[in-house]
């Protein structure tokens, strides 16, 4: 069963406004993590946000905020204020805590397209 | 501090050869982690290494193999290329396995591998 899902394979949205992309996640652990990376066309994976599964409050990180609802299972991040570096693969992860080893999961990522 | 490295960048290999890749991570990170990017199967986890041992493997055959070494430095190889071998292989470390839930992973830039 696939425990990422990301349904928007592509996203666009104008330059210096709020853009929100989706995740949902399927997990019966009680200790997980949740991961948001960026990979632009040059290739690397970069760290974004993070956010524990017993966090109460929402994860930010500069204009990256992550809207985690826990009960609906979903880790939706939102970019406020898009620059055109934005553009970019946006991947969301997330590893299940408790036994030792359980491996990171990605989603498909979802393409953002800022327009100028 | 300096970031992961990997190396080569770009590899182009034939049909039935072999190819050794290198992955140093972050100073001070000892978990590492390989995986395989294409266009059609997204991120796929290869295997995890920690403190020489392998904690985790994907669903990858017998001909993706790696290893670590005591300085936390890893390579993978990968024996009896085949065409669709062709991606771009990431690595990622982190601090360590154990609390892994909030432990983010960081990436390298990758090694694109073509296969021809």
């Amino acid at each position: 069963a696939q425990k990422i899902t990301q349904t928007q394979p592509g996203m666009f949205v104008q330059e210096k406004e709020a853009v929100t992309l989706d995740c949902t996640y399927d997990t019966s652990d009680q200790s997980y993590g949740l991961f948001w990376y960026k990979q632009p066309s040059s290739g690397e994976m970069i760290f974004l946000i993070y956010q524990g599964s017993y966090d109460e409050q929402n994860a930010t990180e500069g204009r990256y905020s992550l809207n985690f609802q826990k009960a609906r299972k979903s880790a939706n991040l939102v970019i406020s204020a898009s620059q055109l570096g934005d553009s970019a693969m946006y991947f969301c992860a997330m590893r299940e805590g408790g036994n030792y080893g359980q491996n990171f999961v990605f989603g498909p990522g979802t393409r953002l397209s800022v327009l100028p | 501090k300096a970031g992961v490295t990997q190396t080569p960048r770009y590899l182009i290999k034939t049909r039935g050869q072999q190819v050794t890749l290198s992955c140093s991570p972050i100073s001070g990170h000892r978990s590492v982690s390989w995986y395989q990017q294409t266009p059609g199967q997204g991120l796929q986890f290869l295997f995890e290494y920690f403190s020489e041992t392998q904690r985790n493997k994907g669903n990858f055959p017998g001909r993706f193999s790696g290893r670590q070494f005591s300085n936390s430095r890893s390579e993978m190889n990968v024996s009896t290329l085949e065409l669709g071998d062709s991606a771009l292989y990431l690595c990622a470390s982190s601090f360590s396995p154990t609390d892994i839930a909030n432990q983010p992973q960081h990436f390298g830039d990758g090694t694109r591998l073509s296969i021809l």
